[in-house]
């Protein structure tokens, strides 16, 4: 199963509203997880099931979709968010991960 | 708290093998799978494999199939990704991820800080 991400980069400032869209080449019901990466440390787990906020993750990072085509959402941007974000798909085997969104700052 | 420790940076010649370990804590080791994942330097994530820590079944991906060995030592809560036949393009940092699996829905969490593994003649 593929997986396309869109945008593949943008920037944008503190405070913005930042959406970010994952599609998949066949359904995967709700097995979607996102995960935010910082330059040289491992992949964080943000929300998984599609829309389940991962414990300790802010309540600004949110998860929506099912199916194709997914999105996660950064309600107000902060300083700490800048990142790569990487959508994986768990339906069946082999595990997929997007090919990441980069946000930087504007 | 939940943590996977893995083994320092590796530097290897082509055709060589090498073999990361991933040392857990802070949970049941057997009731968890772990998968483990590589990310080539400036790229995205290329998930490797599982391993179910319970009974050492096993899933590889397919472009892996014949090079990669995964193994657990439930003795120690280490589970371990060898590699073979190196090549350049095995250049990567590997991780390992703690397979959660709950009401049907799983996802990676903990991972691993990486292992950076370069292969260089």
């Amino acid at each position: 199963i593929q997986l396309t991400q869109s945008p593949s980069s943008l920037s944008a400032s503190v405070g913005d509203r930042v959406t970010i869209t994952c599609r998949a080449s066949q359904g995967i019901s709700s097995y979607l997880a996102w995960y935010q990466q910082k330059p040289g440390k491992a992949p964080k787990l943000l929300i998984y099931a599609a829309s389940t906020l991962q414990s300790g993750v802010p309540s600004r990072f949110s998860g929506s979709g099912s199916g194709t085509d997914f999105t996660l959402t950064i309600s107000s941007l902060q300083p700490e968010d800048f990142a790569t974000y990487y959508c994986q798909q768990l339906n069946s085997y082999p595990v997929t991960f997007g090919p990441g969104t980069k946000v930087d700052i504007k | 708290q939940v943590q996977l420790v893995q083994s320092g940076a590796e530097v290897k010649k082509p055709g060589a093998s090498v073999k990361v370990s991933c040392k857990a804590s802070g949970y049941t080791f057997t009731s968890y799978g772990i998968s483990w994942v590589r990310q080539a330097p400036g790229q995205g994530l290329e998930w490797m494999g599982w391993i179910s820590a319970y009974n050492g079944n096993t899933n590889y991906a397919q472009k892996l199939q014949g090079r990669v060995t995964m193994t657990t030592d439930t003795s120690t809560s280490t589970a371990y990704m060898e590699l073979r036949s190196l090549r350049s393009d095995d250049t990567a940092v590997y991780y390992c991820a703690r397979d959660v699996v709950v009401a049907a829905q799983y996802w990676f969490d903990p991972w691993g800080q990486g292992t950076l593994v370069t292969v260089s003649s």
